[in-house]
């Protein structure tokens, strides 16, 4: 069936390297996709957005890639830091619902 | 989100109790969201509502309801509580004004435990 998945449900990065956190999608007629980040006892939080005529978006140290022909979404986070240490979602536009992943468990070590 | 509030944050029940989860927003959206979310699992939709006279079933409807009291308040009901509805509970919201783009902003959640 159609899903938004994750290739990896744990991440852990050195502070200061850059992270990269991958999601794969399968409904190629998505046009929206978003990326949120769940610290511990929290909700989500908005992070980043890209429309499916993009292939590129930046924002403050977090640039989300996406490429169509594999159907796959990526963020990267710059410099990553401990405040980043979270769950990131990523989540798929259709018919004004969000179809979300399993989520990626970022750890930043100190 | 302070925009979007929940209530209770927490909650301990028994199984078969009826009870209620409250959201309200003051982010001015038409739309909103009741999502589920297990350990280690992304959220699940339960219930959407596009305006005030539209309530729609999400993935795992059963079991709940909902109502859409005005355009900021929607309540989630758990008709007869049972243990394998102890989850996080998260309220979400949307516009779908002219800069619609389906980015949801959510509250902070409510764990609910079913005893």
């Amino acid at each position: 069936g159609e899903s938004v998945g994750l290739h990896l449900p744990t991440l852990s990065v050195q502070e200061g390297d850059n992270s990269i956190i991958n999601c794969a999608y399968s409904n190629s007629a998505s046009d929206y996709f978003i990326w949120y980040k769940q610290e511990s006892g929290k909700g989500p939080q908005f992070i980043i957005d890209i429309r499916s005529n993009m292939d590129k978006r930046q924002g403050q140290r977090v640039t989300v890639l996406l490429n169509k022909t594999v159907k796959h979404l990526s963020l990267q986070i710059a410099a990553t830091q401990p405040g980043d240490s979270a769950v990131y979602f990523c989540a798929e536009s259709r018919g004004g619902k969000l179809i979300f992943g399993q989520g990626t468990e970022l750890s930043v070590k100190p | 989100d302070a925009d979007v509030t929940q209530t209770p944050r927490n909650r301990i029940t028994k199984t078969g109790k009826r009870i209620m989860l409250e959201c309200s927003q003051t982010k001015g959206h038409d739309r909103m969201y009741w999502y589920r979310q297990d350990p280690g699992l992304g959220l699940r939709l339960i219930y959407y509502s596009f305006d005030v006279k539209d309530i729609n079933k999400g993935e795992i409807s059963d079991g709940y309801s909902v109502s859409r009291q005005a355009q900021a308040k929607f309540s989630l009901s758990l008709e007869s509580a049972i243990p394998n509805q102890t989850a996080l509970y998260f309220c979400a919201t949307s516009d779908s004004g002219w800069l619609r783009t389906d980015t949801q902003y959510f509250g902070p959640g409510t764990r609910l435990t079913v005893l």
